[in-house]
């Protein structure tokens, strides 16, 4: 099992340009999570899905877009990048028991820096 | 380095000692708690988990304590390595509530 893999690694986008960013998981996981990680701030979640087609907002959505077409993959995009949007970014997957959640798998990380 | 440790709380301590990490959580309704290990460049690493029904937990060198009164959770390293050295972070979930909150981190730095 490869786990949770993420593409790209890194990154360097221009303001104003925009990106995908794509998460995959060969868990079966129903539920799927990206997150962003800034110094001294920790874990931030910007967008989350619980199930194949759906998607919810986080603590930091906006700027953000997701989509969750498979159950298997997790997109974010950026349609209009901003420096302030130059962070590591993760992606996390994890079982859904049935009355609460088992942990989380994480991915590698993208690290994007925008210009 | 990976600069994921800038400002956040340190605690160095000696190859062999054991260490003991503290982690405050917010929330009294969360009954599902998960210690992570973060490596400079990584993602977060699952270490160990636990659930509001029990007040400990042990696995490989390794101790999740849980005190649901003053809402406490620590994570005990047993004979602490070189490799232990990283980012670690305590996470809480209400179960029935599909995301986990996670603290700010702690830094452990192990010295030969």
């Amino acid at each position: 099992n490869a786990g949770v893999t993420q593409t790209p690694k890194f990154r360097v986008l221009k303001t104003g340009q925009s990106m995908t960013l794509l998460c995959a998981q060969d868990m079966n996981h129903e539920y799927m999570y990206w997150y962003r990680q800034d110094p001294g701030m920790g874990l931030r979640l910007i967008h989350y899905s619980v199930g194949e087609g759906t998607t919810a907002k986080g603590e930091v959505p906006d700027g953000y877009n997701v989509s969750r077409l498979k159950k298997q993959n997790f997109l974010l995009g950026l349609e209009s990048a901003a420096p302030s949007q130059t962070s590591v970014y993760f992606c996390a997957s994890s079982y859904w028991f049935g009355r609460s959640i088992d942990t989380q798998y994480f991915g590698p990380g993208t690290r994007l820096t925008v210009l | 380095g990976e600069s994921v440790g800038l400002h956040l709380p340190t605690l160095s301590v000696q190859e062999g000692d054991n260490s003991i990490i503290n982690c405050a959580y917010s929330n009294s309704a969360s009954d599902y708690f998960i210690w992570y290990k973060q490596e400079s460049g990584k993602g977060p690493q699952f270490i160990i988990d636990i659930r509001s029904n029990m007040d400990k937990r042990q696995g490989q060198r390794v101790t999740v304590l849980l005190n649901k009164t003053v809402k406490h959770l620590s994570l005990q390293i047993a004979a602490t390595q070189p490799g232990d050295s990283a980012v670690y972070f305590c996470a809480e979930n209400n179960s029935g509530y599909s995301t986990l909150t996670f603290g700010k981190g702690t830094m452990l730095l192990v010295s030969p």
